[in-house]
């Protein structure tokens, strides 16, 4: 059973601070990696992926990928209210067939 | 280019009766995804469908649930005897051929069971 798991949150930061989502994946042979924004009662948006160990940056998002480690993390750089949403994270499996979400991190921005 | 197209958006059927949602891929997308999300839960995934083709269907529950996704038009997520469990999101996705590829979501079609 391929797994993703994501902690549920809220995770709650001020706005302006950096906000960290982490989350890791059981199945080893997994090659590409995704992270999706969902607002409530609205379809995954897709921010970022990554497939390369390391960082990958696009304006205020950083994706982070650790293989060895089996993790991947998103950090949102000057958190803003309008980022307040579910993030999920999304792993393809090694046939490149499926996309598997986590559960998904709820961010809240305070303004 | 339009983006993946679900319809109907939102729909209403009463315990016993059959829901039909339909997806249309985006245009050059020959891959299609259906994923169901419970109320206050995530994304759960439950068929992958190339045209006339099922791919994977593990996440499939075994009675009621069936998919196509036929040579012409697009692809059907077919519900029998509905349920109050079946009250959910429904989010079609597709992807282009190529293994790996990202998939795009449609704006989803939000079935309730009253």
């Amino acid at each position: 059973q391929k797994e993703v798991e994501q902690n549920s949150g809220p995770l709650s930061v001020p706005e302006g601070a950096i906000a960290s989502l982490n989350c890791t994946y059981s199945d080893r042979g997994s090659q590409s990696f995704f992270w999706y924004r969902q607002y409530s009662g609205k379809s995954p948006e897709l921010i970022m992926f990554i497939y390369s160990n390391g960082d990958k940056e696009d304006g205020r998002f950083t994706a982070q990928l650790n293989k060895a480690s089996q993790y991947v993390s998103l950090l949102i750089r000057d958190s803003q209210p309008s980022d307040s949403a579910t993030y999920l994270c999304a792993v393809v499996d090694n046939a490149g067939n499926m996309l598997t979400f986590g559960g998904g991190t709820r961010l809240m921005v305070k303004p | 280019n339009a983006g993946v197209m679900q319809n109907p958006r939102h729909l209403v059927r009463r315990r016993g009766q059959e829901a039909r949602l339909r997806c249309s891929p985006m245009k050059g997308h020959s891959h299609v995804y259906w994923y169901r999300q419970l109320p206050e839960e995530g994304l759960k995934f439950m068929v992958y469908l190339q045209k006339e083709n099922i791919i994977d269907e593990s996440g499939m529950p075994k009675e009621r649930f069936s998919a196509e996704f036929p040579k012409e038009g697009p692809s059907i997520l077919r519900i029998q005897q509905v349920v109050r469990g079946d009250s959910a999101a429904y989010f079609c996705a597709s992807s282009p051929p190529a293994a790996g590829n990202t998939i795009y979501f449609g704006e989803g079609s939000w079935l309730t069971v009253v």
